[in-house]
């Protein structure tokens, strides 16, 4: 089944433990994206990655981290988390073709809570 | 600054009826899309536009690229379709997406 799979689904933890969020998906898709969704904001953008070794701010990028070393992760890294980053967070991932995302799909999301 | 505006932002239907999503948005795009997230929180694509018009099933999606203006419909409704819809645009320039706040959809029995 196509998809993209994030890891763990709920997470609870302490301001200043590192932590990382891992994404996978499995349909050779060029791009991917990390977002966070907070009630009245949306869904704003963290990171995205247009292949491997390439990587970008989106509009909120800070106390983030991410990298792209194979074609199917792409983790999201919070070095020092702190409460301002409690959220619900997004993987998704698309086939990009020229300047347009062909099934742009969503991992299951991950509710982060820093205490 | 919000790239993308969504009205309503809530919207309450009795099942069978049309209802009418609308999209703005202020920044060049190479696309649309229109998300459906349930209340259990994933999040589906629904359509992605370029120009004109994509029907499936009861939704349809239109975009005017001059206007700069979007609209979802959904014809026939039913409380299976109760959801938040949220618009998005992928910018021209630069590979980034930019959302529209969501419209929570409730259509009542």
């Amino acid at each position: 089944e196509a998809q993209v799979t994030q890891n763990p689904r709920y997470l609870i933890t302490v301001t200043g433990k590192k932590l990382t969020v891992t994404c996978s998906q499995n349909m050779n898709h060029e791009y991917m994206s990390w977002y966070r969704q907070d009630p009245g904001l949306g869904l704003r953008q963290i990171y995205y990655s247009m292949n491997v070794e390439v990587t970008d701010k989106g509009d909120v990028p800070e106390g983030y981290k991410v990298s792209r070393k194979e074609k199917r992760n792409f983790p999201l890294i919070l070095e020092s988390p702190s409460p301002n980053q409690t959220s619900l967070y997004f993987c998704a991932s698309s086939l990009l073709s020229g300047q347009y995302y062909y099934g742009y799909t969503f991992g299951s999301g991950t509710r982060l809570t820093v205490v | 600054k919000n790239e993308v505006e969504q009205s309503p932002q809530n919207l309450t239907a009795q099942e069978g009826e049309f209802i009418t999503i609308n999209c703005s948005y202020s920044v060049g795009i190479s696309a649309l899309h229109w998300l459906q997230q349930h209340p259990g929180g994933g999040i589906v694509s629904l359509f992605m536009l370029s120009s004109g018009k994509k029907k499936h099933g009861r939704l349809i999606a239109t975009i005017n690229i001059q206007e700069k203006h979007s609209s979802l419909h959904i014809t026939a409704s039913h409380p299976r379709d109760s959801a938040v819809y949220i618009c998005a645009v992928s910018a021209n320039t630069g590979n980034q997406f930019y959302f529209g706040t969501g419209t929570s959809l409730t259509v009542i029995p």
